[in-house]
């Protein structure tokens, strides 16, 4: 059975960084790609990027592109991803998303709040 | 910046049909866009329905379909169930970024 678990909730203050991981099981994580989405409450989802697990290659949200690292460890199945310089308007859910490549997605993590706040 | 569309709410009767439809600013959608579709309850995350846009997942209910309409992709539900209400999301890849519609309120009523 296919499942990404998420890390727990997080309460962060601005201008610090949270890292969040994703858990991959039940599926080769090895040949997948990897997406990260948040979703603000009431908000539409928003693409933040993805990462092809084989080779490390990234794509990141230009909206993102400074502050978000994605990155992961194939030994434990496990995908991060780090957001930095935080703001209040980073308060969302962070999903991680697998698929077989960068332009498909299949299932999704059970979602991690971050709430930012001083 | 790349803005996708969708129906901010469409309302449909049990066992009716209804179709969504995503539209890039780019101009026509393609198969190249590689379309997604995901369906969303509150409080839970998403779960796919469609990619590529006509293929199902072996979850997604057979009344579920997808496909390219007038230049826009389009996610058609026939023979509409009570628990199909949802938000519905697509997704589109410009060759390496992704970006998201705004989201269909589906009410079945």
């Amino acid at each position: 059975q296919m499942q990404l678990v998420q890390s727990g909730p997080e309460v962060k203050k601005p201008g610090t960084s949270v890292k969040v991981s994703c858990k991959a099981s039940g599926f080769t994580f090895t040949s997948s790609a990897m997406q990260w989405v948040r979703q603000a409450r009431g908000q539409r989802l928003e693409w933040i990027g993805w990462i092809v697990v084989g080779s490390g290659n990234t794509n990141y949200a230009q909206k993102f592109q400074e502050r978000v690292t994605i990155t992961r460890d194939m030994s434990t199945s496990t995908a991060y991803m780090e957001l930095s310089s935080l703001r209040s308007e980073d308060t969302a859910v962070y999903y991680c998303a697998a698929g077989l490549h960068t332009a498909m997605v299949t299932f999704w993590g059970q979602g991690t709040l971050v709430t930012v706040s001083s | 910046q790349t803005v996708v569309t969708q129906e901010p709410s469409l309302t449909v009767s049990p066992g009716g049909t209804v179709t969504l439809t995503c539209a890039s600013s780019t101009g026509a959608v393609t198969s190249g866009y590689y379309p997604n579709w995901f369906q969303q309850k509150p409080g839970q995350a998403p779960r796919a329905l469609i990619y590529s846009t006509s293929n199902k997942h072996s979850w997604t209910p057979a009344r579920f379909s997808g496909s390219l309409l007038g230049g826009k992709a389009a996610l058609t539900l026939s023979g509409v169930q009570p628990e199909d209400e949802a938000e519905y999301y697509c997704l589109l890849y410009y060759g390496g970024a992704h970006v998201f519609g705004g989201g269909t309120k589906l009410t079945v009523l």
